[in-house]
């Protein structure tokens, strides 16, 4: 069964680096989104992506985040300048062709800690 | 501010009885409801979607949909240890949002042997 992939599995970086997180979507999906979850809190909505750019973004996803399909598989995350409040699991997930009722397919998310 | 408002739990259930996880959501224009069951350390993984008044049954689950109390539920039949996880419940909200999920906390089931 095809899978969304996301790559590293955990991160550990220094407060005000650069951080690049990685995701594969299932090849023939449409709609991308990236969401949060920090430890014991709820999976939180950051981005969603389609036809290669943002279609809606939450008040997390301030002017230090961005996100790009730079080859038309890889969709990835970038947080500029890290903050200790970043630390968190990333969940890359995408949809179907069809926006309405569409179930999204998780990757295995990104562990990132900063330090 | 739209909400997805779960029970936290711990919901403590025997093995082979019925575990009933209960979720609310404000959005009267929701659209879709989905069931993610999420392990510790994990990530949500898809168990249910449901999106007409009533119920849908998959095996051991049933999910139940009210739209007009903005209720859905998950019933999950003769329980495992292994269903012990934390479910979650998302929405998919109004009609124009681009199928954002809002996610509630999650309900940690705990089946015991």
């Amino acid at each position: 069964e095809p899978e969304v992939t996301q790559t590293p599995s955990h991160q550990v970086t220094q407060m005000g680096q650069e951080v690049i997180l990685r995701c594969v979507p299932i090849s023939n999906h449409l709609y991308f989104y990236w969401y949060r979850q920090i430890l014991g809190q709820k999976v939180e909505f950051l981005v969603s992506f389609y036809n290669n750019e943002i279609s809606e973004k939450s008040e997390i996803f301030d002017d230090q985040f961005s996100v790009e399909r730079p080859d038309g598989s890889n969709f990835t995350l970038k947080i500029r300048s890290t903050k200790l409040e970043d630390s968190a699991m990333y969940f890359c997930a995408s949809r179907g062709r069809t926006i309405s009722n569409q179930p999204q397919h998780f990757g295995d998310g990104t562990r990132l800690s900063i330090l | 501010q739209k909400e997805v408002e779960q029970n936290s739990g711990p919901l403590s259930v025997p093995e082979g009885a019925i575990a009933s996880l209960n979720c609310t959501y404000s959005d009267r224009g929701s659209q879709s409801f989905f069931w993610y069951r999420q392990y510790s350390g994990k990530s949500p993984e898809l168990i249910m979607s449901i999106y007409s008044n009533g119920d849908k049954e998959d095996g051991r689950f049933t999910a139940q949909l009210n739209k007009a109390s903005q209720y859905v539920s998950l019933l999950i039949r003769d329980s495992q240890p292994s269903d012990s996880a934390t479910y979650l419940c998302a929405v998919n909200p109004s009609r124009d949002s681009w199928g954002k999920f809002q996610f509630g906390a999650g309900t940690q089931v705990v089946v015991t042997p």
